[in-house]
């Protein structure tokens, strides 16, 4: 089972709002990710978890605010954001994240966020 | 030297015709390289992945050629489908990170 989930599907929210986004993995994967893909681009990579500790923040604003509970749950918490952080945002997962062999990524379908 | 190349952007293919998806990267650092296939509105999805000290590798109709001394590789989609349609996005990876080409959309025409 190569599943990853993501709730919500769609949310809309004002630019006053706290929401969060949350992923669920069941393969025993150790790294988990968060991206953000506008229309026609490709993902955007925000966030890396490994071993539930943060490894990676790309330069992200602060309202948005990764949380990784255990080790099969990502969240992404949002806070006052802005009409351009609409767009569809991506869990993954990986068996680790020091690369090597055939470990690669597996996706999740995607929160469709608009942000009014 | 972290980016991968993708061409062409978008690409028509009659049904039953062969398509063809190229990208190159300069940085020799990067171990693996995936393909993965979106559809509007969902996640990408893993197809197939080559890692760069094999030439070939062939997944059903998906095949990926790989050319290590000119940095090259390319994802050849046999006996297209309309079904096919969607994005492709080559990509790369460096130890922690996936380095994404810029996408290509396919269209099957029936």
């Amino acid at each position: 089972d190569t599943e990853v989930t993501q709730t919500p599907k769609h949310l809309v929210m004002g630019m006053t709002n706290k929401k969060s986004l949350k992923c669920e993995q069941h393969m025993g994967h150790r790294a988990m990710y968060w991206y953000k893909q506008k229309a026609k681009k490709p993902p955007e990579l925000m966030f890396v978890y490994s071993y539930e500790k943060l490894s990676i923040n790309e330069s992200v604003p602060s309202r948005f605010s990764p949380e990784c509970p255990n080790s099969s749950l990502l969240n992404l918490h949002l806070h006052a954001l802005q009409p351009e952080d609409s767009a569809l945002y991506l869990c993954a997962s990986s068996q680790d994240n020091a690369g090597g062999g055939t470990d690669t990524q597996y996706f999740g379908p995607g929160t469709r966020l608009t942000v009014l | 030297q972290q980016q991968v190349k993708q061409s062409p952007q978008s690409l028509i293919v009659q049904k039953g015709g062969i398509s063809i998806i190229n990208c190159a990267y300069e940085n020799t650092a990067f171990d693996y390289f995936p393909w993965y296939q979106q559809f509007p509105g969902k996640g990408p999805a893993l197809l197939i992945a080559i890692r760069p000290d094999v030439s070939e590798k062939k997944e059903g109709r998906f095949t990926i050629s790989f050319n290590k001394s000119a940095k090259q590789f390319s994802l050849h989609i046999m006996d297209s489908q309309p079904g096919d349609s969607a994005t492709y996005f080559c990509a790369a990876r460096a130890t922690n990170k996936l380095i994404f080409g810029t996408g290509t959309l396919l269209a099957v025409q029936p």
